[in-house]
């Protein structure tokens, strides 16, 4: 079972737009990763967000965390072509220490 | 550019066979750790191995089974495959657990027909 929910499930936006992307999840965590996978591909890391911490920028990106609604969010500000891809959270569970992803959000960047 | 390989690309397979995919993990890392990733879907927690050990496991059956090597390479093996089984199966190495960002290979597609 997936453990993170991302929405929406799939974005379209205008180059240079802001890009935003939730997930929710259901238990105690660890901490929340953010990756980002091109055409069914290896994932890259984007950001590590402990659950201690309430917010965290890298680059384009910034990711904040909210534990008591047990959510997270992933903006992605001036948009380009190149970050047409799928975005997925991925939560390390207190109980059992695994990492769990969601189904991801399809971004797709207009040109 | 990660680091991470894995070998083969691409396999097909027919059902009932077993099939041995291999990753090699980025220079210092002593974790690996397995996932499958069904078209459309997120990847699928199958186990990890930490210093050659498994040391997590998600929900799946005995005949999927793995080794990491003292290089901290890795295997996962699959018996008696399953048209099921066919996916995009997805290494990722880190040091120190569940818990630190994990660098991923691109990935072997495996078709079971």
């Amino acid at each position: 079972s997936q453990q993170g929910e991302e929405d929406p499930q799939a974005l379209s936006i205008q180059e240079g737009e802001n890009a935003t992307m939730n997930c929710s999840y259901k238990t105690s965590i660890n901490n929340l990763q953010w990756y980002r996978q091109n055409s069914g591909r290896g994932l890259v890391h984007l950001i590590l967000i402990r659950s201690n911490e309430r917010e965290k920028h890298s680059g384009r990106l910034r990711v904040t965390l909210d534990t008591s609604k047990k959510s997270s969010s992933l903006l992605i500000t001036a948009s380009r072509a190149a970050d047409t891809a799928s975005y997925f959270c991925a939560t390390a569970r207190i109980r059992d220490d695994k990492i769990i992803f969601g189904k991801g959000t399809r971004l797709h960047i207009l040109p | 550019e990660t680091g991470v390989t894995q070998s083969p690309t691409h396999l097909i397979k027919t059902r009932g066979q077993q099939v041995t995919l291999r990753c090699s993990s980025q220079s210092g890392h002593n974790t690996v750790s397995w996932y499958q990733q069904a078209l459309g879907q997120g990847p699928q927690f199958i186990f990890q191995y930490y210093r050659e050990e498994e040391n997590g496991r998600g929900n799946f059956p005995p005949r999927f089974s793995g080794l990491q090597f003292p290089n901290y390479s890795s295997e996962l093996n699959v018996n008696a495959l399953e048209l099921d089984d066919s996916a995009l199966y997805l290494c990722a190495s880190s040091f120190g657990g569940l818990n630190t960002e994990a660098f991923f290979g691109q990935g072997t597609r495996l078709t079971v027909v």
